[in-house]
């Protein structure tokens, strides 16, 4: 069974700082990666989908990497916002299309 | 087409009512599937449809809950007899599995809350 863990379970940075959001799967025969971001009450916004023949995405001050062979992914955050304080959600989808999520990173950035 | 579609966006309800939920998925995409999500956690796996056929179903999924996709279009997600535990958002997404890249689009949630 698929099980993803995110580390840490929050955060807390001063602006202008990079950070990074880490993300671990158990089963490597994953289909792709996704990174979303959610704000309090709200739904999920797509940040990256990394295919799993790629090693990485990139958009804007924003970068993911995914190594399969370790189970792992990273969210990178360079030049840190507040902004850009909510949950960061780390997803796999399984062979089947299925999505399975990790409990996510509460990033909190202080001005 | 502007995305997934959900309605409401918040119900309250006293235990023991019934409620449904409603999501329209992006046209063209031939899955949904459904998600609850409670506070402080990830959003956790309820059920999936391709097309019409109601093809995974998880162990979360108790007999009090059930889906429907009438005509592989829009789903309802009906809960009988509601529990204070089922106080959750309830998230719908649609894919394109069969000929497209099988990512997932969010709705924005139902929020349910049982008083």
């Amino acid at each position: 069974k698929q099980e993803v863990t995110q580390i840490p379970a929050a955060l807390s940075v001063p602006e202008g700082e990079n950070l990074v959001l880490n993300c671990s799967f158990t089963d490597s025969a994953i289909y792709n990666l996704q990174w979303f971001r959610q704000d309090p009450g709200k739904g999920l916004t797509s940040l990256l989908l990394i295919q799993s023949s790629q090693r990485e995405q990139t958009s804007g001050r924003l970068n993911a990497s995914l190594d399969k062979s370790s189970g792992r992914s990273t969210l990178y955050i360079a030049a840190s916002q507040p902004g850009d304080s909510a949950t960061y959600l780390c997803a796999v989808y399984n062979q089947g299309g299925k999505l399975i999520f990790g409990q996510g990173t509460e990033l909190s950035v202080k001005p | 087409d502007t995305g997934v579609s959900q309605d409401p966006r918040h119900k309250i309800t006293k235990r023991g009512q019934n409620v449904t939920f409603r999501c329209d998925p992006i046209s063209e995409h031939n899955r949904l599937y459904w998600y609850r999500q409670t506070l402080g956690q990830g959003p956790e796996f309820l059920t999936y449809f391709q097309n019409e056929a109601q093809l995974e179903k998880s162990r979360l999924l108790s007999d009090r809950f059930s889906a429907e996709r009438p005509k592989g279009s829009f789903s309802t997600l009906e809960i009988q007899r509601t529990e204070q535990g089922d106080s959750a958002m309830y998230l719908c997404a649609s894919s394109e599995w069969t000929s497209g890249s099988g990512e997932l689009f969010f709705g924005e949630g139902s929020r349910l809350t049982v008083l």
